[in-house]
């Protein structure tokens, strides 16, 4: 069974601070990871990794892939209190869709 | 960039009676659209697949006579909750892709159900 864990579950810090949100998986025929922001509603795109050690950046966001290691990071630096969120790792693997039970991150003022 | 829009945004229904959720991807051709189901305080599920003019592939666990999907055109697929009772009560969102499993995915912003 294709299995996601993402840790921690939830974290709390105070804004300027950097995070790191970690998503590990164990599945079968690998293809892809996503990263996703979900604030109130449904699940916004942050980045699609397919290839190991290739590092992809958007502003104050970076995620990278490890294949051999079976993870990804999403790092978020000086964090905003617009961060907030619920961080979502999906693996697609085979024909088949597998989402993390997400990051719960507040960042306080 | 992709719009997907839902409809509608929250719905109370009386149990026993059918509700049906659409979802329509607004500025691109949707090939394949995706059905989740997110408990509060947990992850997305996938429910379905539906491809263009094809019938729906189900998760395992997933009654396909009590969730009707419908994927009739390139911009709209309708799910419909049959005969709903309140443990069907759940938030459902809809995502929409332009190429199937490898490619990005838009969500739509969700529908609230409550089967009362």
């Amino acid at each position: 069974e294709d299995k996601v864990v993402q840790s921690p579950l939830s974290l709390v810090v105070h804004e300027g601070d950097t995070v790191t949100l970690n998503c590990s998986y164990e599945v079968t025929n690998f293809r892809s990871l996503l990263w996703y922001k979900q604030e109130k509603k449904a699940p916004t795109f942050l980045f699609m990794l397919t290839s190991s050690g290739i590092e992809k950046k958007s502003g104050r966001l970076s995620s990278i892939l490890d294949k051999k290691e079976l993870f990804s990071i999403l790092n978020i630096t000086a964090t905003q209190t617009g961060d907030s969120a619920i961080y979502l790792c999906r693996v697609t693997s085979g024909s088949r869709l597998t989402f993390g039970e997400g990051t719960q991150l507040t960042v306080n003022p | 960039g992709a719009v997907v829009s839902q409809h509608p945004s929250r719905v109370i229904c009386k149990s026993g009676t059918s509700v049906k959720i659409e979802c329509r991807s607004l500025d691109f051709q949707a090939t394949t659209m995706f059905w989740y189901r997110q408990f509060p305080k947990q992850s997305l599920m996938l429910m379905a697949t539906s491809n263009e003019g094809s019938k729906a592939t189900y998760e395992q666990g997933v009654e396909k006579d009590k969730f009707l999907i419908n994927h009739a055109s390139l911009t709209l697929s309708t799910l419909t909750v049959t005969s709903a009772h309140p443990e069907d009560s759940s938030f459902y969102i809809c995502s929409a892709s332009s190429g199937g499993f490898l490619y990005e995915q838009y969500f739509g912003p969700g529908t609230r159900l409550t089967v009362t």
